[in-house]
C-alpha cells in the first residue's frame, strides 16, 4: 500500500535561514508521481511541483529546490533564504494509477514557521 | 480555463443532522474527482474518489457517502453527522485517465464543517 511520511510536524526558523522539509514514501509500483503542495493560512492548497518516478533529476525554482532519491524513497524540499511569506503547511503526496485514474495520498504535512 | 467551485464555505451543524456538500468543476470533461478531509492540525485524508459518473471508490469506512450524479458534480453526504465529522473538507479534480504526465490536484477553497 502507498504511504507518505513527513516526520517533521513543525519547523521554526528565522528569516533568511535555509530549511529542508523531509518526505519519505512507500510504493510497490514502478510508475508513480510525487508532489509538493503548500497550504497557506487561507487554507487553499497550492501545487508546487510534480516529479515522475523515472526522472530523478533534481529541480530548482527560485528559492525552492527538490531532491528526489529513489534509492532512499525520499523527495525532500529545501527553501533557501526563507521568508515570512513561506510560513505555511507543506504537504508531500504520492500518486499512483488505479481504477483508470490516479489516486493521490498525502503525508501529514509539515508546518513551517518563519520568524522575522 | 478550468475552475472548481465548492460550497458552502463554512457550515455549523448539530450532531445527528444530515449533510450535503457540493462541488462542481468547469472547463474540463470527465475529470477525476476527490473528497479529502483535513482534521484540525492534521494532514489530508482521502475520503472518496471518482473516475466517472456513478463510479465512487471509498477509502475510509465512515458514515459519509459520495455521489457523482453528473460528470462534473461531486457530492459528499451524511445521513447523521457525528462530532468526529468536524473538519475541513476539500474537493479536488485532476486530468482523467492514464497519462504519462500525471496531473496535479486542483483544489477548491474548502468547507469548514463544525458539528456541535
Amino acid at each position: 500500500a502507498q504511504k507518505v511520511t513527513q516526520a517533521q510536524t513543525e519547523i521554526s526558523v528565522v528569516e533568511k535561514e535555509d530549511v529542508t522539509l523531509d518526505c519519505v514514501y512507500e510504493t510497490r509500483d514502478t510508475t508513480y508521481y510525487l508532489f509538493w503542495y503548500k497550504q497557506p493560512p487561507s487554507g487553499e492548497l497550492v501545487f508546487l511541483i510534480r516529479r515522475n518516478s523515472f526522472d530523478e533529476q533534481n529541480e530548482i525554482s527560485g528559492r525552492y529546490s527538490w531532491n528526489f532519491q529513489k534509492s532512499t524513497s525520499s523527495f525532500n524540499f529545501t527553501i533557501t533564504a526563507s521568508q515570512v511569506v513561506d510560513s505555511a503547511v507543506y504537504f508531500c503526496a504520492l500518486s499512483e494509477a488505479e481504477d483508470g485514474g490516479f489516486k493521490t495520498i498525502f503525508g501529514a504535512g509539515t508546518r513551517l514557521f518563519v520568524k522575522a | 480555463s478550468q475552475t472548481i467551485h465548492q460550497w458552502p464555505a463554512t457550515l455549523v451543524q448539530p450532531v445527528g443532522s444530515p449533510l450535503s456538500l457540493e462541488c462542481t468543476v468547469e472547463g474540463t470533461s470527465n475529470p477525476n474527482l476527490y473528497w479529502y478531509r483535513q482534521a484540525a492540525g492534521r494532514g489530508l485524508q482521502l475520503l472518496f474518489y471518482s473516475v466517472g459518473i456513478g463510479q465512487i471508490s471509498s477509502e475510509v469506512p465512515q458514515n459519509l457517502s459520495a455521489s457523482r450524479p453528473q460528470d462534473r458534480q461531486f457530492i459528499l453526504s451524511s445521513k447523521k453527522l457525528l462530532l468526529s465529522d468536524s473538519g475541513f473538507y476539500l474537493c479536488a479534480w485532476s486530468v482523467p485517465g492514464y497519462r504519462a504526465d500525471n496531473s496535479p490536484l486542483h483544489f477548491g477553497n474548502g468547507t469548514r464543517l463544525t458539528v456541535t
